[in-house]
């Protein structure tokens, strides 16, 4: 298995563009996460999904949009991206079935300049 | 509020030397309680996780941690630390309302070692 796999591995974006990160599972689980690491700062939620079609907003959702349309997939979508964006982001997995053990993803560096 | 803090940003120890990480939370209840590795360049992955019973648990990388309920603590430990060892380490827990197992974590504690 390859686990929770995301691309690019790094990014620069000028300010105003767009793109998408893309994350995919293939642990058959249904729950999926999007985080974002600053520095100092821990990891804070974006989005999450507890299964295809259904998505929700975490702690820092401004700025950003998520779809889930299979289990395996869940792209991270920035619009008109702004500096506050740089950051490391994340995305992670889960099984329902009450360990809450999260499975992550490599990462994707992302530069808005 | 709920949350969770991990008092040390940066922590220097010698190859050889115990490592202790701390951790505490803030909720009514007792939550779910994890401890995570994050190599440089790397993902995270965990190192072990409390829900209930032994307040000692034993994790991978020959870490344990000791839950105290009177302090609301989660310290991480291991007696002799290895070069290898030298990553960012985060506390998380997840609050029993919630149903989606969401993660919420501490600003993390960076681990230098030296030899």
């Amino acid at each position: 298995n390859a686990g929770v796999t995301q691309t690019p591995k790094f990014r620069i974006l000028k300010i105003g563009q767009s793109m998408t990160l893309q994350c995919a599972q293939d642990m058959n689980h249904n729950y999926m996460y999007w985080y974002r690491q600053d520095p100092g700062m821990g990891l804070k939620l974006i989005y999450y999904s507890v299964g295809a079609g259904i998505t929700d907003k975490g702690e820092v959702p401004n700025g950003y949009n998520v779809s889930r349309s299979t289990t395996e997939d869940f792209p991270l979508r920035l619009e008109l991206a702004a500096p506050s964006q740089t950051s490391v982001y994340f995305c992670a997995s889960s099984r329902p079935d009450g360990t809450y053990e999260q499975y992550f993803g490599p990462g994707t560096r992302l530069t808005v300049t | 509020a709920q949350s969770v803090t991990q008092p040390d940003i940066h922590i220097t120890v010698s190859e050889g030397a115990s490592l202790e990480l701390r951790c505490n939370y803030s909720y009514g209840a007792t939550p779910y309680l994890f401890w995570y590795v994050q190599s440089p360049g790397q993902g995270l992955q965990l190192l072990l996780k409390y829900f209930s019973g032994d307040t000692l648990v034993q994790g991978i990388k020959g870490f344990e941690a000791e839950f105290k309920r009177s302090q609301s603590s989660f310290n991480l430990r291991k007696p002799s630390v290895h070069w290898s060892d030298a990553a960012e380490y985060f506390c998380a827990v997840v609050f029993p309302t919630d149903s989606w197992g969401k993660l919420q974590f501490g600003a993390g504690t960076q681990v230098v070692v030296t030899p």
